[in-house]
């Protein structure tokens, strides 16, 4: 079963534009990742996001965690055709730190 | 330096074949993890190795599915008497440490049980 649902399940934006995609999650939790897959390619990590953080970037990408909404954002600036992939959050569980459970995913189309 | 390595990465199966998919992770990687991926979806866990100690095998979905890592290196999913429903992507990916911090994932076999 998977603990996170993402939102929206695809996104379609022109180069340059934001693309925010949300992730929800069922359970505590001790860190929370975001990954990115390319079509027909393995996962790609992006950013980790430990439970006492609140906020982080890297580059174009900011995350943010509300650990109380048991949420969590990824946002990308100034996107770019080579952005187009699909994200997934993935976390860990306070109870079993063996395994990521990952989200549904959110498919990002960037339009040149 | 050379990334997770996954072989083969297609691999067609008839109904009730046996087959056996192989992840060379990073070396030097102590943690080492299978999920299956299904059209549309995120990857699902399987199991989890800590060097050659299988510590979670969870995931499996049936008693059909077998995983091996006998010297805490390169990792085997067998699965046998294929079924249709076994139809997936297999990803592979090997972590640093023990934690599931920062995964490093191979490109995966993509699985066709016809």
């Amino acid at each position: 079963s998977q603990q996170g649902e993402e939102d929206p399940q695809a996104l379609s934006i022109q180069e340059g534009e934001n693309a925010t995609m949300n992730c929800s999650y069922k359970t505590s939790i001790n860190n929370l990742q975001w990954y990115r897959q390319n079509s027909g390619r393995g996962l790609v990590h992006l950013i980790l996001i430990r439970s006492n953080e609140r906020e982080k970037h890297s580059g174009r990408l900011r995350v943010t965690l509300d650990t109380s909404k048991k949420s969590s954002s990824l946002l990308i600036t100034a996107s770019r055709a080579a952005d187009t992939a699909s994200y997934f959050c993935a976390t860990d569980t306070s109870y079993n730190t063996d395994k990521l459970i990952f989200g549904t995913g959110t498919r990002l189309q960037v339009f040149p | 330096g050379a990334g997770v390595s996954q072989s083969p990465r297609y691999k067609v199966a008839k109904r009730g074949q046996d087959v056996a998919l192989r992840c060379d992770p990073i070396s030097g990687h102590v943690s080492l993890f299978w999920y299956q991926q299904a059209l549309g979806q995120g990857p699902e866990f399987l199991t989890y190795f800590q060097n050659e100690a299988q510590l979670d095998k969870s995931g499996l979905p049936s008693d059909r599915f077998f995983a091996e890592r006998p010297e805490g290196s390169v990792s085997t999913l067998k699965i046998q008497r294929t079924q249709q429903e076994d139809s997936a992507v297999y990803l592979c990916a090997s972590g640093l440490t023990a934690s599931t911090d920062t995964q490093y994932f191979g490109p995966g076999t993509r699985l066709t049980v016809l």
